[in-house]
């Protein structure tokens, strides 16, 4: 079965770049899409096919797949980033994966 | 704006049968698919199972083909999943979760989720 490895946690200063990386086999073949999970909420969708934003999400959050690696890249990361980030791709045998989620904390 | 309300969720014993509803508003509901992700208690994300618009495509995680069924009644606007032979390992906050693509087949990309309805399976 297909799966997408994430960093376990990230940590970022405000104002700076946060970059989280997710790995899967020629991963850069599928699209990719990111979910933000604050705690005790359901998941948001931040970006899809690997680098569109849907409407309301800012512009700080932006996305790119290439080879085998997808990565979010938070620029001027804000104390409400702060959440679990989860990758996700469609494999055409296993359906939706998700990443294994990377805890972004805001120091 | 988009609503999706999930119910049916409870304690179970293993082996035993429950079924999970979706109600959906805001949305032409028969023009999109519609998925079911579940998320063990703090554990990550996974997708369950899938259903394309006029439920000719579905797809199911190895993880519960041949256990758990997944449907939809496009004039109730309504998803439902019918969990059989139930474990341990599927409790779980069951997610409802609306596909971002306007083919009606799965993309993968969810772009609304409902709250959730809790599973226990437990004897």
């Amino acid at each position: 079965s297909y799966e997408l490895t994430q960093p376990p946690s990230v940590s970022v200063s405000p104002g700076q770049t946060a970059s989280i990386t997710c790995s899967g086999d020629k991963l850069g073949n599928k699209y990719a899409c990111w979910y933000q999970q604050k705690t005790g909420q359901s998941p948001v969708l931040v970006i899809y096919q690997d680098n569109k934003r849907p409407s309301g999400i800012p512009e700080r959050f932006s996305g790119s797949n290439s080879g085998n690696t997808a990565t979010l890249t938070i620029s001027g990361t804000q104390a409400m980033d702060e959440a679990d980030y989860y990758c996700q791709a469609w494999d055409s045998s296993s359906g939706a994966v998700f990443g294994t989620g990377t805890k972004v904390t805001v120091l | 704006e988009v609503q999706l309300v999930e119910s049916g969720g409870g304690l179970v014993q293993p082996g035993r049968s429950l079924r999970l509803s979706c109600a959906a508003s805001g949305v032409t509901f028969d023009d999109y698919a519609m998925h079911w992700v579940r998320q063990a208690p703090g554990k990550g994300l996974e997708w369950v199972s899938g259903i394309s618009w006029n439920s000719g495509k579905v797809g199911s995680a190895d993880s519960v083909k041949g256990r758990f069924t997944i449907s939809r009644d496009n004039a109730r606007k309504s998803l439902y999943l019918q969990m059989n032979s139930l474990r341990v390992e599927d409790t779980a906050l069951y997610y409802c979760a609306k596909d971002k693509s306007e083919s009606g087949y799965m993309s993968g990309w969810f772009d609304y989720w409902g709250q959730g309805t809790q599973v226990t399976v437990s004897s």
